[in-house]
């Protein structure tokens, strides 16, 4: 059975920085991983798709790379609306979530 | 623009069933799996199951295989969840979602709160 991991757990950082947000599968993958923020009493938001393109309508200042078992989401230019839940998916997957904190 | 409403909700007691729906607008409902996808209070995301375009294939959790039963109506666009012997663990908002690609969901609906409780 594939595990993702994410990693770290809870992330604080301030305004204009940059937040790198780990996924790791217990075992290789194909890329179909997406990757969702999800804020407080609000279903979850597709930012990436396909571990690498961008939902619709999401701001350039999100990437996501990687392949086989190591995926990464890449926030530049933080803003405190950022703030929120972030998880990865693959397929029927998610991993346990990130929580990034904006302060 | 694509909207999923979720209805259904209760408080049931262990043991119990309760029907959830989805109403589905906005997009080609019979052009595509649709999703369930649960949160505990407090806790993550669990995919429940999955249902092909024409209904021909579903797919479930293991925590929830022989109690839950997806279904849709494509002629009413209505995806719906039909859960028996509910257990507190069951608690959870539960969420539709559109899949687009290999379970990846690009609308979800706001969801809908089941409690487990006696």
């Amino acid at each position: 059975e594939i595990v993702l991991t994410q990693s770290p757990a809870t992330l604080s950082l301030s305004p204009g920085e940059r937040a790198t947000l780990s996924c790791r599968a217990s075992q290789t993958v194909t890329s179909y991983v997406a990757w969702y923020q999800q804020k407080a009493g609000q279903p979850p938001r597709l930012l990436i798709f396909d571990a690498s393109t961008r939902a619709t309508g999401i701001p350039a200042r999100f990437s996501g790379s990687g392949s086989g078992t190591d995926f990464t989401l890449t926030i530049n230019s933080l803003e405190p609306d950022d703030s929120a839940i972030y998880y990865c998916q693959w397929r029927p997957k998610f991993g346990q979530g990130t929580r990034l904190e904006i302060k | 623009e694509a909207q999923l409403v979720e209805s259904g909700g209760d408080l049931v007691q262990p043991g119990g069933s309760l029907r959830l729906s989805c109403a589905a607008s906005g997009f080609s409902f019979s052009s595509h799996w649709m999703n369930w996808v649960r949160q505990a209070p407090g806790k993550g995301l669990e995919w429940v199951g999955q249902i092909k375009e024409d209904g021909s294939e579903k797919w479930y959790a293991d925590s929830v295989k022989g109690r839950f039963t997806i279904s849709r109506d494509n002629t009413k666009n209505v995806l719906i969840l039909q859960m028996t012997s509910l257990r507190v663990e069951d608690t959870a908002v539960y969420y539709c979602a559109r899949d687009f690609k290999w379970v990846q969901s690009d609308y979800w609906g706001q969801g809908t709160l089941v409690t487990v409780s006696s």
